[in-house]
């Protein structure tokens, strides 16, 4: 079945620098990436995701970009600010035949004033 | 108000007393999922259902039983807990699977003595 590593696993900026976290999957038949953000003692919600026919999505300050060949796709955060402190969870699965949605284990962003 | 409610949101039980977490969505969603949360494990997929009486098994079944009788409801039943089950339960629903957000419900804290 489908695997997905996250990296790092914890990650510390300074407020103004950019953040990036890296997934990787094993499933090539996986096609669609979805990104969560999850605040302390909040639920997750989704904050970005980009399918297979496309190479980057954009939304305001959040990027990310997906690399099919090698299996990876990353999650890019510019300008960071304190309110973007929280845990981020990759996500990979198939199409939509099959609900099975597997998670990276999250990276814990602390953005440091 | 769109949500997604569960219930209960704490719960201390013991060892072999059957219990059953509720979630409900209002917003007419097919698909509808629960996920547990470990510390250092991420969200780890239960089971997921793409509509009415139609249930799959996700990453981590043993122990957990599902039913989909209507649209809006999906029980999460332990039959036997163990405490092996302590976790932080999420209920999620999407209207299609891959093309739409996952909305999370606020999470139901399990604790198995």
């Amino acid at each position: 079945g489908e695997n997905v590593e996250q990296h790092p696993s914890t990650l510390s900026v300074q407020e103004g620098d950019s953040a990036v976290i890296k997934c990787t999957y094993s499933d090539s038949a996986s096609n669609y990436f979805p990104w969560y953000k999850q605040e302390l003692g909040k639920r997750p919600q989704l904050i970005i995701d980009i399918r297979s026919n496309v190479g980057e999505k954009k939304d305001q300050r959040i990027a990310v970009t997906l690399n099919k060949t090698a299996k990876h796709f990353s999650l890019h955060i510019t300008e960071t600010q304190p309110e973007d402190s929280a845990v981020y969870f990759c996500a990979a699965s198939r199409d939509w035949r099959q609900g099975n949605l597997i998670f990276g284990k999250g990276t814990k962003l602390s953005v440091k004033p | 108000e769109a949500q997604v409610t569960q219930n209960p949101r704490y719960l201390i039980t013991v060892t072999g007393k059957k219990l059953t977490v509720t979630c409900s969505q209002n917003m007419n969603h097919e698909y509808m999922s629960w996920y547990r949360q470990d510390p250092g494990l991420g969200l780890r997929q239960i089971y997921y259902s793409m509509n009415v009486e139609v249930t799959d098994k996700g990453d981590v079944p043993e122990g957990y039983k599902v039913s989909r009788k209507e649209k809006r409801n999906f029980p999460l039943i332990l039959e036997s807990p163990s405490p092996n089950q302590t976790s932080l339960y999420f209920c999620a629903s999407s209207l299609f699977w891959s093309d739409n957000e996952q909305f999370f419900g606020p999470g139901t804290r399990l604790t198995v003595l």
